[in-house]
């Protein structure tokens, strides 16, 4: 289908180290991003992956592509109170920097850090 | 990162009429803008794409003569939603792509409630 997917809610104790999954449509997506979203606030680019790439690091944060099981995933260690938002995956799908691409935005987890 | 503004943040209009938000890009010059729409606890869906000097290109099911959006310049893109109504109430988010066309930067949204 169409529909871009992630698990509705995470809940994880400080400290620990957060999971967030994806699972996009398109195999010909040329970037997958992770972005935050604090409430009634907008986005807030966290990073991004190209698509020939299996695993990036940044910091506290760790993105795997399974480009095969079109599944990306986004790690964060050391989980702190401060990350608690929503978190949406988006595939960018049509082709490189094409007037006709456009990002496709996942459902969105909820994480809940617990003090 | 680069910053996009919306306006106004917030707005309540009666059922009837017509409200205009602005969307800038404050350090760049954006081709193309995108407009999308965000239903309580749920992802973004893209309204339409808005490209400088030219018509918007909306996505299936956006009515075009309700929603319209005009990009006058390199910095400046607005949506009207026209006729309001309560169902028209939402939370509308504005992006700028970057000249290299590899990431989007997201206002921080406009919260529109139709009375």
């Amino acid at each position: 289908g169409e529909d871009v997917e992630q698990s509705l809610f995470l809940s994880v104790r400080e400290g620990d180290s957060s999971v967030i999954n994806c699972t996009y449509t398109d195999s010909s997506s040329t970037y997958l991003y992770w972005y935050k979203q604090e409430p009634g606030a907008g986005l807030q680019l966290l990073t991004y992956i190209f698509s020939n790439m299996d695993m990036k690091q940044d910091q506290r944060l760790t993105v795997l592509l399974n480009k095969k099981d079109k599944h990306l995933s986004l790690r964060i260690a050391d989980t702190q109170t401060g990350d608690s938002a929503i978190y949406f995956c988006a595939e960018k799908r049509g082709g490189y920097g094409g007037a006709t691409n456009k990002l496709i935005f996942g459902t969105g987890t909820l994480l809940a850090v617990q003090p | 990162g680069a910053v996009v503004s919306q306006h106004p943040s917030r707005v309540i209009c009666k059922s009837g009429t017509s409200v205009k938000i602005e969307c800038r890009s404050l350090d760049f010059q954006a081709t193309t803008m995108f407009w999308y729409r965000q239903f309580p606890k749920k992802s973004l869906m893209l309204m339409a794409t808005s490209n400088e000097g030219s018509k918007a290109t909306y996505e299936q099911g956006v009515e075009k003569d309700k929603f319209l959006i005009n990009h006058a310049s390199l910095t400046l893109s607005t949506l009207t939603v026209t006729s309001a109504h309560p169902e028209d109430s939402s939370f509308y988010i504005c992006s700028a792509r970057d000249p290299q066309g590899l990431e989007q930067y997201f206002g921080p949204g406009t919260r529109l409630t139709v009375t």
